[in-house]
């Protein structure tokens, strides 16, 4: 069974930094891509960053690009978000998801496995 | 970056209806789209991928439509578990995701 197992939230003051783990299990790791996305308290989803299998291409909106950096561990099965520089904006929920892929002839990227997220909470 | 704009934001629906949802993307995506689910409390669920494709598992009560820069999701025969905030996503150009439409019941 897939499993997704975020940890590492809590409450931080604004400009500190946090680093979010995401364990996996139940599939092989290093053979997929990875991301976070976020929800804020009652809003919609919002893509984070996305990583691929070996780490060597990393991917960012401009909301979080040069704060956030994502990072992965294939030999513990594991993926990071490094938050730098937070503000009051990036308090949500943060979820790790894998980008699972199904190819006819057509490549068809989804995320398919998600986990149950862990809460940021940026205040003074 | 490309903007995807979810209408209406919030719709009613009595049980063994069917309903419509919208997504238009600000440019030309293809059928790089996805739908998810989210049901309170839960994290979200994949339904659809490529604009038309049902995830493994997913009623076929679920339909989705579209190409380029409008997308439908259309659920048949509404229950009371399809209550919940629904998601477009394209992946054409990086990710970005729709505002959500959320399902209620009249």
């Amino acid at each position: 069974e897939v499993q997704l197992v975020e940890s590492g939230g809590g409450l931080v003051q604004p400009g500190r930094s946090l680093k979010l783990s995401c364990a996996a299990s139940g599939f092989t790791f290093s053979n997929y891509y990875m991301a976070w996305v976020r929800q804020a308290p009652k809003k919609g989803l919002e893509w984070v960053a996305t990583i691929s299998t070996s780490g060597s291409r990393t991917y960012y909106p401009d909301s979080v690009k040069g704060r956030f950096t994502i990072s992965r561990d294939n030999a513990k099965s594991s993926l990071y978000l490094q938050m730098n520089s937070l503000k009051s904006e990036d308090t949500a929920t943060y979820y790790c998801a894998r980008l699972g892929d199904y190819y006819d002839g057509t490549y068809y990227p989804y995320f398919d496995y998600w986990g149950q997220g862990v809460m940021v909470t940026v205040s003074s | 970056e490309t903007v995807m704009t979810q209408s209406p934001t919030s719709m009613s629906t009595s049980i063994g209806e069917r309903v419509t949802l919208n997504c238009k993307a600000s440019q030309s995506v293809g059928i790089n789209v996805d739908w998810y689910q989210q049901t309170p409390g839960q994290s979200p669920k994949l339904l659809i991928y490529g604009a038309s494709n049902r995830h493994t598992g997913v009623p076929d009560r679920f339909t989705g439509s579209g190409f380029g820069r409008d997308f439908t999701l259309t659920i048949s025969n509404v229950e009371a578990e399809d209550l919940a905030v629904y998601y477009c996503l394209q992946y054409g150009s990086s990710w970005t995701f729709g505002g959500g439409t959320k399902l209620e019941l009249k």
